[in-house]
C-alpha cells in the first residue's frame, strides 16, 4: 500500500464547478504539500500546512492531522487550472513522500 | 520564480553513452534533488544533496551517480545510459529537508 494515496486520480469537470482532490496518508507527518504540474511540465508549489486550512486566491487546501486526510478545493473552476494536481507529505529531517498525482481537466 | 535552472533541456542519446544533466540554482539552498518522473509514477527521488559534497541515494538511485562541488550546481550522471532511465528529470532546491521545494523546467530524455 501506498503511503500518500490521492483520489481521484483523474477528475473532468464543467468550467464553474467546485472541484474537490483528496490527499491520505499512512505515516506521521510535519507537514503536507500540495504542487500544481501544468500541461507544460512545470511543477509549481501551491502549499504547505502542518494544521487547518489555508487560501489562495480560488484555492483552499485543509488537512486533519488526526484522521491523516488533507483536500484540495478550487471555487470556480476554469479552464486555466486544468493541470496534475500532487500531494507530498514530510517529517521533519527527512525525505518528502509523493502521491501519484490528480489530473484535472475542466472544460469550458 | 525561484532561480533554478536545467541544461540539456532535452536529450536524446543511444544506450551506452555516459549523459550528465545539470541543475543550477541562484537561491543559496543548502538542499538540491534530482528526481525521474514516469506515466504511471509520482515523482521518484535518485539523489539528493545536503550541502557541497555531500549526497545521499534516493529511492532509484541504480545506474545514476551526482556531485556537488559548489553551492549552486549539482551534476546527475548516467555512466552508461539504459532504455529504461528515457524519462523526465527534475531538480528540486528546498531551504531545509521536508520544506517547500522549488522546481527546475525539467529535463527530456531519450535513450534509443
Amino acid at each position: 500500500k501506498n503511503e500518500v494515496e490521492q483520489s481521484p486520480q483523474n477528475l473532468t469537470a464543467q468550467e464553474g464547478e467546485f472541484i474537490t482532490i483528496n490527499c491520505s496518508y499512512s505515516v506521521g507527518i510535519s507537514a503536507l504539500h500540495w504542487l500544481q504540474q501544468h500541461p507544460g511540465g512545470g511543477i509549481v508549489s501551491l502549499f504547505m500546512l502542518s494544521s487547518g486550512k489555508k487560501k489562495h486566491g480560488r484555492l483552499i487546501a485543509t488537512i486533519n492531522i488526526q484522521e491523516k486526510h488533507s483536500s484540495l478545493h478550487i471555487t470556480a473552476s476554469h479552464p486555466r487550472d486544468s493541470a496534475v494536481y500532487i500531494c507530498a507529505v514530510g517529517e521533519s529531517n527527512y525525505q518528502l513522500i509523493w502521491g501519484a498525482g490528480t489530473k484535472l481537466i475542466i472544460k469550458p | 520564480d525561484a532561480g533554478i535552472t536545467q541544461s540539456p533541456r532535452h536529450k536524446v542519446t543511444e544506450t551506452g553513452t555516459p549523459v550528465t544533466l545539470r541543475c543550477h540554482q541562484t537561491e543559496n539552498h543548502r538542499y538540491m534533488y534530482w528526481y525521474r518522473q514516469d506515466p504511471g509514477h509520482g515523482l521518484r527521488l535518485i539523489h539528493y544533496s545536503y550541502g557541497v559534497k555531500d549526497t545521499d541515494k534516493g529511492e532509484v538511485s541504480d545506474g545514476y551517480s551526482v556531485s556537488r562541488s559548489k553551492t549552486e550546481d549539482f551534476l546527475l550522471t548516467l555512466e552508461s545510459a539504459t532504455s529504461s532511465q528515457t524519462s523526465v528529470y527534475f531538480c528540486a532546491i528546498s531551504e531545509q529537508v521536508g520544506y517547500e521545494q522549488y522546481f527546475g523546467p525539467g529535463t527530456r530524455l531519450t535513450v534509443t
